[in-house]
């Protein structure tokens, strides 16, 4: 009964090649995130969904594209990819309900995290 | 924009010491702010919140207290043991209405090792 669960836990892949990173979780949760953790542990947001809606999109490469094909779902697809694209990417999930301006629960609970490798 | 600095890593201490590893933020408004904990290969868990001025968030033997007047939140355990060695971040979320509520804005993280 995992909360946020994400496949693979490991991925190693050539580059140029294109992956998919998948989520999900069984929270009930409306509001899914992706972050990437980078070789000296720092973790900066990529994408934020609401409800299936992009409401957060940082300054990341239009090669990534993420793509939530419901609320339980938040999937990251990678094209082209690059040496520098290697770091650990985790997904997480908040019950807060976005433009809610009263009692929203902002905790975000994170999943085990997917190490990509790109030689 | 929001900002979190963390005391710098890696921290190494013996078992049942005393430990703080200093938070301070930079955010408009009332942030919510956070302790994730990361354990060796594993993801975020969260060890501890406060959502307004002087709140104190507790968990596992650990605390923080917010403090508005000097922007910190400070990470404190009294006495330390083995399975207390991972990576602790702290982290903010803008409050609701604020241009950043949802994204969590993490410090560096700081690395801490409790050996016997």
């Amino acid at each position: 009964d995992t909360a946020v669960s994400q496949t693979p836990k490991y991925l190693v892949t050539q580059m140029g090649n294109d992956k998919s990173i998948k989520c999900e979780q069984n929270l009930g949760h409306d509001t899914m995130y992706w972050y990437k953790q980078d070789s000296k542990k720092f973790l900066k947001i990529m994408f934020s969904y609401n409800n299936k809606e992009l409401i957060i999109n940082e300054t990341v490469p239009n090669r990534f594209s993420p793509k939530s094909p419901d609320k339980a779902h938040l999937n990251l697809h990678i094209n082209s990819l690059e040496l520098g694209d290697s770091a650990v990417y985790f997904c997480a999930s908040s019950q807060d309900r976005w433009g809610e301006s009263q009692g929203a629960t902002d905790t975000q609970y994170f999943g085990p995290g997917t190490r990509l490798t790109v030689l | 924009g929001n900002s979190v600095t963390q005391m710098e890593g890696p921290v190494t201490l013996s078992e049942e010491a005393f430990l703080t590893i200093n938070c301070t933020y930079t955010a408009t408004g009332y942030p919510s702010l956070f302790w994730y904990v990361q354990y060796p290969g594993e993801g975020l868990q969260l060890l501890l919140k406060a959502t307004k001025a002087d709140d104190k968030g507790s968990n596992k033997g650990f605390e923080a207290t917010y403090r508005k007047e000097t922007t910190s939140f400070h990470l404190e355990k009294g006495s330390v043991q083995v399975s207390d060695s991972a990576v602790y971040f702290c982290a903010l979320s803008d409050q609701p209405g604020g241009t950043s509520y949802g994204k969590l804005t993490f410090g560096q993280g700081t690395i801490l090792t409790v050996h016997p």
